[in-house]
């Protein structure tokens, strides 16, 4: 079974602060891929990243860096800069390998960020 | 935008009462994928859908079902509802092949049971 965990239900900061999520994930699959939604306060799930589990490269995408380590089953997500407009649910997501159908997806609970001026 | 509609965007209806979600995914994607958020289960995937095959199924309710139809678009149907059902029920839609494994989700319809 799959299961991702998101241990900070809620995490509030101040304009401009580094802020960093947290994601821990349990599969017995040996390949596997990552993902991470963000779902702002208008409720629509929107895609951010993807990550195979065989490519353990951190990734940059503006202000936005992912850290994974399949040694600790870790793939954490940080914003830097943070902007009132990071405000929103940020969900960590697990798939189980490619099986060129499609897979369902296993999202964690979920952290609420709160960027205040 | 992510290119998947749904309808209607709220329904508000009453226990035991029996409605139709209506999803259109991206198009050319022909896997579908319905998932439920609620606040005391969080996010989880229901039913997928390929070409209009089932190809796997998660925590669906018997009183749920689901189809795709030949020209891809998808229906979850719910019947008997209950209080419990209340929920914002997402649609998603992957292409096939390599790039499968991308899920591009739909705005939502957010159901309440009165």
């Amino acid at each position: 079974a799959q299961k991702v965990t998101q241990a900070q239900t809620e995490i509030s900061v101040v304009e401009k602060e580094d802020v960093t999520l947290d994601c821990v994930y349990e599969t017995r699959d040996t390949t596997y891929y990552l993902f991470w939604y963000k779902q702002p306060p208008s409720g629509e799930l929107v895609f951010l990243i993807r990550r195979n589990s065989f490519d353990e490269q951190n990734e940059i995408s503006g202000r936005y860096s992912w850290n994974f380590q399949k040694s600790t089953s870790s793939f954490n997500f940080t914003i830097t800069a943070s902007q009132v407009v990071d405000s929103a649910v940020y969900f960590c997501a697990l798939s189980p390998p490619f099986t060129g159908g499609g897979n369902k997806l296993t999202f964690g609970t979920g952290t609420q960020l709160k960027v205040e001026l | 935008d992510s290119g998947v509609t749904q309808t209607p965007k709220h329904l508000i209806t009453a226990t035991g009462q029996r409605v139709t979600l209506r999803c259109s995914p991206r198009s050319g994607d022909l896997s579908v994928y319905w998932y439920q958020q609620s606040l005391d289960q969080g996010l989880q995937f229901l039913i997928q859908y390929y070409n209009g095959e089932e190809r796997a199924k998660g925590n669906i309710l018997e009183r749920f079902s689901a189809q795709q139809f030949p020209d891809l678009h998808s229906e979850l149907n719910l019947s008997s509802l209950e209080l419990g059902d209340s929920a914002l029920y997402f649609c998603a839609s992957s292409p096939s092949g390599s790039r499968s494994y991308e899920q591009y989700f739909g705005p939502g319809t957010r159901l309440t049971v009165t």
